[in-house]
């Protein structure tokens, strides 16, 4: 059974950065992509980026493309997301998805990071 | 980007009630859309994919189907553990966007 497990709350400062994790198991890690999503309070889903756990392939949503950085760390099957230049508005919570292609369905989620950015 | 109007947005129901969800697209998305279940403190969960696929291990009394623009999520005898948020997902292009969600409180 797959599973997704990510880092826990953090609060930033507006113009810094934050990097979330999310450790997988229950899979052969580079079998499968990962997709990013976050959800703003009271606001829909929005989808982020995506990156394939088997060679590193990124693609990411253009409103977040000169931001964002997707990675994996296939030694401890980890991805990872950081954004930068963070604003008030990236308040949210941000989840891990796994995605074998993209665009694709998520059959397993991770269970969300909050970040919230504030001075 | 593509707009996803689910409906409705609160629903009240009663065990063993038939409960139908909508999304509709303002373009056609084939039959790429998803639904998800999401409970409160717990990762969301696949139900539907390619609009009527059921997820391994997904009870049957989930239903999905539409094509196109308008997409319906069946729950054919509402149970206890079925009270949750349900979205929608399309994933038709890159720019893969979600429904408002819909939630399913007791009546």
């Amino acid at each position: 059974q797959a599973q997704l497990v990510q880092s826990g709350a953090e609060v930033k400062k507006p113009g810094g950065s934050v990097k979330v994790s999310c450790k997988a198991s229950g899979y052969t890690f580079t079998s499968h992509g990962i997709s990013w999503v976050r959800q703003a309070p009271g606001q829909g889903l929005e989808w982020m980026g995506w990156i394939s756990a088997y060679n590193g392939n990124t693609n990411y949503a253009q409103k977040f493309k000169d931001r964002i950085t997707l990675t994996t760390d296939t030694s401890t099957s980890t991805a990872y997301m950081e954004l930068r230049s963070l604003r008030s508005d990236d308040t949210a919570v941000y989840s891990c998805a796994r995605a074998s292609y993209v665009p694709y369905h998520y059959d397993s989620w991770g269970q969300g990071t909050l970040v919230t950015v504030s001075s | 980007d593509i707009q996803m109007t689910q409906s409705p947005s609160t629903l009240s129901a009663s065990v063993g009630d038939r409960v139908t969800i909508t999304c509709r697209a303002n373009e056609s998305i084939s039959r790429w859309l998803a639904w998800y279940q999401r409970k409160p403190g717990k990762a969301p969960q696949l139900l539907i994919y390619k609009a009527s696929t059921l997820q391994s291990g997904v009870p049957s009394r989930f239903s999905g189907s539409g094509s196109g623009t308008e997409f319906t999520l069946t729950i054919s005898s509402l149970q206890r553990d079925d009270f949750a948020t349900y979205f929608c997902h399309q994933y038709n292009d890159f720019s893969q966007t979600f429904g408002q969600g819909t939630k399913v409180e007791i009546k």
